[in-house]
């Protein structure tokens, strides 16, 4: 599976849009783009994921440039609860077989009354 | 539809001796994956088990080992522990023919070593 490159952290206003980046420059063809987060104390938890394609569902929006080298997650309004660490993870679809996901380490979303 | 649950919440265990960590997967779901995060890191990936095999397994030594029982449920056993997997451990469960977005994590058993 690709590498993937965040920035140890970031802050956001309650409210605002928090845009986070992700580098994938490796990434193969075949390679779908997940995000996933973990709130303190809690297991990760599936936000999205794409291909090739832009993104959205009732969590957030991922913007995949169209080189696929890079992503951004997009979180329209930032509330408190989205206070997070947010990784971005690149692997392949193969159904019925070991696809263990590689985390990194992530980045700190720290969402600002 | 219940989620991951994972016992115990917190273990305290001293060095060289054995544990043992429970996971009761997720409704219709059929593969187990075990993952361990140390403090300040992201989760490893131990192993998984599909249909009570393991069929896969990360970059741990074989004093990990797991079981995965027909209701799908599984357990992670660690031998002659050390100070080092003192960690987050948790558990996620999938339906093996969905891609990755369908992984859904326990909250975890903290293990502390002493």
């Amino acid at each position: 599976d690709a590498k993937t490159t965040q920035p140890p952290s970031m802050d956001c206003a309650e409210g605002r849009a928090a845009n986070l980046p992700c580098n994938h420059s490796t990434i193969s063809g075949n390679e779908y783009v997940y995000w996933y987060r973990q709130i303190h104390s809690q297991g990760p938890q599936y936000i999205i994921h794409g291909l090739k394609n832009n993104e959205t569902n009732e969590m957030a929006s991922l913007i995949i440039t169209e080189d696929r080298k890079s992503s951004t997650l997009i979180l329209p309004h930032a509330t408190l609860r989205d206070t997070a660490v947010y990784y971005c993870i690149v692997r392949a679809h193969l159904s019925g077989s070991a696809r263990q996901l590689t985390f990194g380490s992530g980045t700190q979303l720290t969402v600002l009354p | 539809e219940t989620g991951v649950t994972q016992s115990p919440t917190h273990l305290i265990k001293t060095r060289g001796q054995q544990v043992t960590l429970r996971c009761s997967s997720q409704s219709g779901h059929n593969t187990v994956s075990w993952y361990q995060q140390a403090l300040g890191q992201g989760p490893q990936f131990i192993f998984q088990y599909y249909r009570e095999e393991e069929n896969g397994r990360g970059n741990f030594p074989p004093r990990f080992s797991g079981l995965q029982f027909p209701n799908y449920s599984s357990e992670l056993n660690v031998n002659a522990l050390e100070l080092d997997d003192s960690a987050l451990y948790l558990c996620a469960s999938s339906s093996g023919t969905q891609p990755g977005y369908g992984y859904t994590f326990g909250s975890g058993t903290r293990l502390t070593v002493v």
